[in-house]
Parts: C-alpha cells; structure tokens; sequence
C-alpha cells in the first residue's frame, strides 16, 4: 500500500492560464474522488469515479473543471481560465468499491493564482 | 440535506488532560458519521466512524466518540492529550450505505499547550 500520489504539490500559476493536476490511488481501489478545501473550510465534494465512469459532480464543478479517469487508474483534474477564486487546497482519495470502505487521502495539491 | 457544525475553531488543551471536540449533526436519513485528522500539508486520515453499530466508537491514537441520536452528537475525545495531537480536526456525515459522499464540518484546530 503506496497509499494516494498527487502531483504536483504545488502549482502557482497566473489567472487565466490552464491547470492540470494528477491522481494515483492505491492500486486496488476502484473508487477515486475529488475535493477542494480552501482556507479555513473543510473539504469540499467535487466529483467521483467508479473505474472509467464518473458517477457524480457537484454543482461546485463549473464548466471550467473537467476531470477524466480514462483507463480507471490515474485521474487527472484540469481547471481551464483559473481565477482567483480557485485558489485552494485540491484532494484526491481512493477507495474500495464496497460499501463501508474508508476513503484514503493523498496530500494533495496546493493551487495559488496570481 | 446532511450537516455538521464543529463548536470552536480553535481549540487549546494542555499536554495531558482531556481533549473534547464537539461535533452536532443535521441528517434526514440514518447517518454514518466521521472524524478525520489533518496534519499540516497533508492529507486527511480517518481516525473513528460510526456505522449505526456501537454508540461509543474507538479510533486510532486513542481517540473514541460517542454517538448520541437524542442530541444529534458525535463528540471527539481523548483522556490525556499529546503534543503530536495538535492538527485539525474534521467531523464529517454521510447517509447510511453512503460512505461515498461525505459531508465535512469546517473543523476545528487542536492546540496543545505544554
């Protein structure tokens, strides 16, 4: 148990620019999630994968976010036109696909727009 | 709808008496109800979850909670608080069966006075 990667750890871009960061779960879990915590607040839901298929998305996920999961191992998060208020803490967590897993966390990435 | 408010933001205990962190729910269904870790810089650890078994559930690193449907709280304790508890800490909810959607308080930071 590796436990979850994400990369990079930090990212500090200008508003505008595009984004992308990387998830790698533990290998064995099929369920990978998304959050984002900014200053203060707890974790925030965005989205999740079952395998390939992305079951939910919170309405916090504008049309400028899109994440994908295309072979259901590694996802990737990819913010387009970043803004200010993007700026926070992003999370990945993997789990097992049964009911009452525990979800894993990584260390997440820290975005800072310029 | 399902919620939880952490009373306190701030949280300061001298190193070994009691640690109390204060957690109340708001749920429409059955809830399984969380508490998680967060070190700085890194991601969450779960430490206890409650899953509608035993009221009174043990954790890692000595931490336990009561669940208590009657006050609609899930209290974090921990008899003798330790230099390394300082984090901040997260209550968090989510229906019954659910566990892939957590709803997370805005967690309060423990102190932890020499």
């Amino acid at each position: 148990d590796t436990g979850v990667s994400q990369d990079p750890r930090h990212k500090i871009t200008k508003r505008g620019q595009n984004v992308t960061f990387r998830c790698d779960p533990i290998s064995e879990h099929n369920r990978l999630y998304w959050y984002r915590q900014t200053l203060g607040q707890g974790p925030e839901f965005l989205t999740y994968f079952q395998n390939e298929a992305q079951l939910e998305k919170s309405r916090l996920l504008s049309d400028r976010f899109s994440a994908e999961r295309p072979k259901g191992s590694f996802s990737t998060l990819e913010i387009q036109r970043t803004e200010q208020g993007d700026s926070a803490m992003y999370l990945c967590a993997s789990s097992r696909g049964q009911f009452n897993q525990p979800q894993h966390f990584g260390d997440g990435t820290r975005l800072s727009i310029l | 709808a399902q919620s939880v408010t952490q009373l306190g933001s701030h949280v300061s205990v001298s190193e070994g008496a009691l640690v109390l962190l204060r957690c109340n729910y708001s749920s429409s269904v059955p809830p399984y109800l969380f508490w998680y870790v967060q070190y700085p810089n890194q991601g969450l650890q779960l430490l206890l979850k409650y899953t509608s078994a035993a009221t009174l559930v043990k954790g890692i690193n000595g931490f336990e909670a009561e669940f208590k449907k009657s006050e609609t709280s899930f209290h974090l304790t921990k008899p003798s608080a330790h230099m390394s508890d300082a984090a901040e800490y997260f209550c968090a909810v989510s229906e019954m069966n659910r566990d892939d959607k957590i709803i997370f308080g805005k967690g309060t930071r423990l102190h932890i006075l020499p």
